[in-house]
């Protein structure tokens, strides 16, 4: 069954340090996102990108993140200046035709030092 | 703005019981989809079951159910004959039909199936 996938698995950075996450979605799907979850909270939304371009975003992805579909298959978020508080498991997921079901990849565990 | 409130941080359940996840939302919205996620420990989401809102019959997926209550805003997953597999992180989300974009996820519930 296909899957999405993320590399990599744990991400070691330090503050300040620019970080990029990459994502290989479902080879026909068409929308993208991104998600965090800081240790022991609730998963939050990030961004979605569609056709070439964020199609909606939240408050958390400030002027600091930034998605690139850089080719037909990888899907990357970059984080331009590290913070302490950026250490989560960041997850990406993908739909396809049936745009209500995001598979989601296994994350990248993300810890700023 | 909608929101997705899960009131059980932890819970647990025999093997081979029955126990039920509660989860509630709020929302203006007619139309929109409800999602339960299982998060095991190797962080990996996981759908495990969906309802559309304007669909009356409750979805079901062999061990996996929920009670969908509209009026209520109320979206319960119910796990039977549980297994020792089945201890992971529970996620209720929300999708807003239109806006299909933005996910809202509850705060989880962590569930631990006991031999």
């Amino acid at each position: 069954e296909p899957e999405v996938t993320q590399t990599p698995s744990h991400q070691v950075t330090q503050m300040g340090q620019e970080v990029i996450l990459r994502c290989v979605p479902i080879s026909n799907h068409l929308y993208f996102y991104w998600y965090r979850q800081i240790l022991g909270q609730k998963v939050e939304f990030l961004v979605s990108f569609y056709n070439n371009e964020i199609s909606e975003k939240s408050e958390i992805f400030d002027d600091q993140f930034s998605v690139e579909r850089p080719d037909g298959s990888n899907f990357t978020l970059k984080i331009r200046s590290t913070k302490l508080e950026d250490s989560a498991m960041y997850f990406c997921a993908s739909t396809g035709s049936s745009i209500y079901e995001q598979y989601f990849g296994p994350g990248t565990r993300l810890t700023v030092t | 703005a909608q929101t997705v409130t899960q009131s059980q941080p932890e819970m647990s359940v025999q093997e081979a019981e029955t126990v039920t996840l509660s989860c509630t939302y709020d929302t203006s919205e007619n139309n929109y989809y409800l999602f339960w996620y299982k998060q095991p420990p190797s962080r990996q989401m996981i759908l495990v079951i969906r309802q559309e809102a304007y669909k009356q019959q409750n979805a079901t997926e062999n061990r996996f159910s929920v009670n969908f209550q509209k009026a209520a805003k109320s979206f319960s997953l119910k796990i039977s004959d549980s297994q020792l597999g089945d201890t992971a992180m529970y996620f209720c989300a929300f999708m807003n039909w239109v806006n299909n974009n933005d996910m809202r996820f509850g705060a989880g519930t962590r569930l631990t199936v006991k031999p």
